[in-house]
């Protein structure tokens, strides 16, 4: 079991300027959320996938962040035109939904600055 | 909307001592997560808590749930330095969101 993987695990870039990020889940897993979480806060809720299924992004930040998971398994998160305000650790998790719960497994985050 | 609160938001506990940390959240759910998180890392799961009453026990952390009082406890017993980290109750929403308290941030001191 690899774990969650991210890609890149920090990001620098200019304002205005679209930054991507990748999430590798659990293989096995069916469910994918993507968070953001700023110094001293908990994790923020974005968006979550079920397989290739996006069933909840009204919480995604504004229009210029959108998600996919094609094929149900690796998912991208996009950033456009990014702000200052966007720098924070966005974190991927997964988890397969069941009996136990919905315990999520998380990456190790990607961390993004825009200067 | 839900809302999760934490309290203490900073815990500062001598070794050998007990302590407990409290998660409220304002609407009805009776699926409630522990996290921890060190610094710089991302989040490990400690317990899952899936029903009114469940208790959970590893090592000398507890998780309660009392989905009546909307309310689940972290107790720590006899803490060593080793515990020292964040940790996060999240609450599941009625739209399989994750919302997650503030944290409580724990030092422990010789």
């Amino acid at each position: 079991d690899t774990g969650v993987s991210q890609d890149p695990r920090h990001k620098i870039t200019k304002r205005g300027q679209n930054v991507t990020f990748r999430c590798d889940p659990i293989s096995e897993h069916n469910r994918l959320y993507w968070y953001r979480q700023t110094l001293g806060q908990g994790p923020e809720f974005l968006t979550y996938f079920q397989n290739e299924a996006q069933l909840e992004k009204s919480r995604l930040l504004s229009d210029r962040f959108s998600a996919e998971r094609p094929k149900g398994s690796f998912s991208t998160l996009e950033i456009q035109r990014t702000e200052q305000g966007d720098s924070a650790m966005y974190l991927c998790a997964s988890s397969l939904l069941g009996l136990a719960g919905n315990e999520q497994f998380f990456g190790p985050g990607t961390r993004l600055t825009v200067l | 909307e839900l809302k999760v609160e934490q309290n203490p938001l900073f815990l500062s506990m001598q070794e050998g001592k007990n302590y407990t940390i409290y998660c409220n959240y304002s609407t009805t759910s009776d699926r409630l997560y522990w996290y921890r998180q060190d610094p710089g890392k991302s989040l490990e799961s400690l317990f899952v808590l899936l029903s009114n009453g469940a208790v959970k026990q590893e090592g000398r952390l507890m998780a309660s749930l009392d989905t009546k009082a909307r309310l689940s406890t972290l107790h720590i017993t006899a803490a060593v330095h080793d515990l020292s980290a964040t940790y996060f109750c999240a609450v599941e929403g009625n739209n399989n969101d994750m919302r997650f308290g503030a944290g409580t941030r724990l030092t422990v001191k010789p």
